[in-house]
């Protein structure tokens, strides 16, 4: 079946650490986005890209970074300039700007 | 700035009843208003709208979009409790590839 797989489901980041949100598709979509959700709240965007070896800054890029080195795969770095991390990330891809499809979504916490 | 603009943010019925929710939109170069409901993580699909005037319909919910006031509506008739969600619209726009997601509309149905 053809879908966006994130992973893992729930990260924990200590302070001062990096860590690495992962989302695949098989969708064959050329456009890619990450988008950050806190409670309450609807979906901002924070880095999205059309094309391998692409990528834009959204609305909230600061603390975060990307790569696209496969149609498939656009990773999300969340990094120690990031202080305030605690949200639900939400990968989706897209075709020709039709509807977003999303994943399943990663819930970051701070320890 | 380009924006999306939803309301109420909330909103509690009770079953059988008929709700509306509606979204407003400014954004550059509009293409497309998309509408999604969030019961627990990621967004399903409702519809998507290009065109002014022309109601879409799926069982008891529908859209409209109107580009000339820069607005849709949802409509849900005969509210059930599984209709109890966050309803989230997303404005997409040509070229660039981006969608900006208002704050959804969170729908308590009650028995």
């Amino acid at each position: 079946d053809g879908g966006i797989t994130q992973s893992p489901k729930y990260l924990f980041r200590k302070e001062g650490q990096n860590v690495t949100l992962s989302c695949e598709q098989n969708l064959n979509h050329d456009a890619m986005y990450w988008y950050r959700q806190d409670p309450g709240q609807g979906l901002r965007l924070i880095y999205y890209s059309q094309i391998v070896n692409d990528f834009q800054k959204g609305d909230i890029a600061e603390g975060y970074s990307v790569s696209r080195e496969k149609k498939e795969s656009f990773p999300l770095t969340v990094t120690s300039a990031q202080k305030n991390p605690t949200a639900f990330y939400l990968c989706a891809s897209s075709m020709y700007s039709e509807k977003l499809f999303f994943g399943s979504g990663t819930q970051l916490s701070v320890l | 700035e380009d924006k999306v603009v939803q309301s109420p943010l909330s909103l509690v019925v009770h079953e059988g009843d008929t709700v509306t929710l509606n979204c407003s939109y400014e954004v550059t170069n509009f293409r497309s208003l998309l509408w999604y409901k969030q019961e627990k993580k990621a967004p399903t699909f409702l519809f998507m709208l290009t065109s002014s005037g022309i109601e879409k319909k799926s069982g008891r919910l529908s859209s409209i979009l109107d580009k000339k006031e820069l607005f849709s509506i949802l409509n849900i008739t005969a509210t059930q409790t599984g209709d109890s969600a966050v309803y989230l619209c997303a404005a997409g726009q040509y070229n660039f590839n981006k969608f900006y997601f208002g704050s959804g509309t969170k729908l308590n149905v009650k028995p």
